[in-house]
């Protein structure tokens, strides 16, 4: 079974702090997911990456893609509370059974107004 | 479109009894899925199905059953609840992904189970 350790798996910081999030593996995926979820919902994706190296972003959110795609990277700039919730990074193995996602251990986040 | 519906959103069940988690989706994805949350927890998967007919067994499959007679509806059946079934169940459908491109999963809002 691949794993998935993120880090750190709790964060309270101020608005308009910046954030880092790590997603690190020893196994290498064909791609990996970013998903926020917010309590009594499911995950929504945020985010996929595919090449190694790719840096994609969206809005104050850099996600990046380690070049041997086993770890990948969230940074939050100026956050706000808006941001408050759990975000799981998923690798995705592409197999003749079917598509499988391995999720993380998550990182919950609490910004502060 | 409703997207993944799940039902029921809450169930406290007796150690020993059964119960059937019902999952259906409007988006005519072939992909189904179902993952357990435990409390401050990533999503482990239980089972998946790649179609009507297929069901396969994921990381954490012991004490589970499911079923894919048709595209839209993948139940998950418990037959006799134990307290480490206490959980938060999520089913997720997608699409296959083609080679070059990538597709999301979509999650329903989750089943909370207590087995007392």
């Amino acid at each position: 079974t691949q794993l998935l350790e993120q880090s750190p798996q709790f964060l309270s910081i101020q608005e308009g702090e910046n954030l880092t999030v790590y997603c690190n593996s020893s196994s290498v995926f064909s791609s990996l997911q970013w998903y926020r979820q917010e309590p009594g919902e499911g995950p929504v994706l945020l985010v996929t990456v595919v090449t190694g190296g790719e840096v994609k972003k969206l809005k104050r959110l850099t996600f990046q893609f380690g070049d041997a795609r086993k770890d990948s990277s969230l940074h939050i700039t100026a956050a706000q509370p808006g941001d408050t919730g759990l975000y799981l990074c998923a690798g995705e193995e592409k197999k003749s059974s079917g598509d499988k996602l391995t999720f993380g251990t998550g990182t919950r986040l609490a910004v502060r107004p | 479109n409703a997207g993944v519906t799940q039902t029921p959103k809450f169930r406290i069940l007796k150690i020993g009894q059964s119960m059937t988690l019902q999952c259906t989706q409007d988006m005519n994805h072939n992909y189904m899925y179902w993952y357990r949350q435990d409390p401050g927890m990533g999503l482990k998967l239980i089972y998946y199905s790649v179609g009507a007919g297929i069901t396969d067994k994921g990381e954490v499959p012991n004490g589970y059953n499911v079923s894919r007679s048709t595209t839209e509806d993948f139940p998950l059946r418990l037959e006799l609840a134990a307290p480490s079934q206490t959980s938060v169940y999520f089913c997720a459908s997608s699409h296959p992904r083609g080679h070059y491109s990538n597709q999301p999963q979509h999650f329903g809002d989750g089943t909370r189970l207590s087995i007392l």
